[in-house]
This record gives structure tokens, sequence and C-alpha cells, in this order.
């Protein structure tokens, strides 16, 4: 079984500023993790995605994540937020062997002020 | 072609119709996946088709019934739906079940509403 859990619903910044998602997983074997966005009355948009190739995973946008397996975490970043960044940000897991379907965390709603 | 295509975008309907939500995607995936997303809530999983054969029904009411007529077509029929349902409904499709290291792609969804 595996799970993921996303740190805080909602997450403020103003434009310029560091952007960190937080994002821990729990599963039975080595995983796969991806990180979507959302925009308003939009799909998901697949921003990055970890596939043990290498830790960290460079993305659209700007957006960066880094697999941590000690720490079982995979969080987002971006150095520098921007007015359009604001949405819906997903963590999701699926597991690397067998049978598998993603699943997603609550997810964390960005907020950008100017 | 890299996109998933959801038609309509917008639906109202009342609890007594019937109507039918279209999924296509031309990228050869063979697994498609209908997903409900309420507001303020992550997608939850409904079914699951892998090589057009339905594999994964996630306990979900009899009202909502899907159809893959082919490898690049995923439907899903309603009926008698209650204000509930009212919801975005999504479409992903994937290369396979067996592993997801590409992800899914998603398409925009159809935003259900039911009176």
């Amino acid at each position: 079984a595996q799970s993921v859990t996303q740190l805080g619903s909602h997450v403020s910044v103003s434009e310029g500023a560091l952007v960190l998602l937080r994002c821990n997983y729990s599963s039975s074997v080595p995983p796969y993790l991806f990180w979507y966005v959302q925009y308003p009355n939009q799909g998901l948009q697949l921003l990055l995605k970890y596939t043990s190739a290498a830790t960290l995973v460079k993305g659209i946008n700007g957006f960066e994540a880094e697999f941590k397996k000690s720490e079982t975490s995979f969080h987002l970043t971006k150095p520098s937020a921007h007015m359009r960044d604001a949405a819906e940000y997903f963590c999701a897991v699926s597991l690397q062997s067998g049978y598998s379907t993603l699943t997603f965390g609550k997810g964390t709603m960005l907020l950008v002020s100017p | 072609d890299t996109e998933v295509t959801q038609t309509p975008k917008h639906l109202v309907m009342g609890m007594t119709n019937k109507k039918s939500l279209k999924c296509e995607q031309h990228m050869g995936h063979r697994a498609m996946y209908w997903y409900k997303q309420k507001a303020k809530k992550p997608p939850e999983l409904m079914f699951v088709y892998s090589y057009e054969k339905l594999s994964i029904n996630e306990s979900v009411p009899s009202r909502f019934s899907p159809e893959c007529p082919n490898s690049s077509l995923l439907n899903l029929h309603l009926h008698a739906l209650q204000p509930e349902d009212s919801a975005l409904y999504l479409c992903a499709s994937s290369q396979g079940t067996g592993t997801i290291s590409y992800g899914y792609t998603f398409g925009s969804g159809t935003r259900l509403t039911v009176v």
C-alpha cells in the first residue's frame, strides 16, 4: 500500500519569494513520485516525476523536487514565485513493482501575492 | 498528439436524464481511467481500463457505467444521478498499468451539475 501526506492545505508567498510545498510518502516498496498542478476549472498537468534515475528532479515552469529516502520526502520548490504559479498542487505516488495506480495527496493551494 | 480530450466541458442534467461523458486519446496508451473530483479535494479513482478491459471498479454506484469501445476511447454513461454526484470528472491515460513510471496524462475534465 502507498500514501502521501501534504503538509499545509494552503501556502502563501509573495511574488519573487521561495516556494516550498511539502510531501511525505509511505510505501512498502520503492515508489514513483509525482507532482501535478491544477489551475481553476482545469485538469491536472504533470510538473515533474521521480523514477529512481536521479534524486534531484527538474520539471516545468522552474519547479524542482528532491527525493530523500531517509526522510521519505519529495518536497517541491521554486526559487522565485510568479503570480501565474497560483494553483492547487498535488503530490502523488505509485509503486515501482507490480500493478499500481496513482494515489494522490489532499493537495496544497499556493497563493501568490504581489 | 499528447493530449487527452474530454467532451463536453460542461454538463447540466436532471436526475432522470441519461447522458454520456466521452474521453479520447491518440498516444497509444493502453490504460485509461475515470476520476471524480469534488471541490477542494483530490481526484478519486472510479474505474480503470487496461487493454480495453475493466480492471478496477472502486465500488462505484451502478448509476455510473463505464465503456471502452476501443483503445482510444473511453465513455462514462450516467443515469439517475443524484445532486451529490455533481463534480469534475477527469479522464486520464497511461502507457500501461503495470509500471506507472511515466505518470498519467489527464484531460481537462467535464464539469457535471446534477439538478
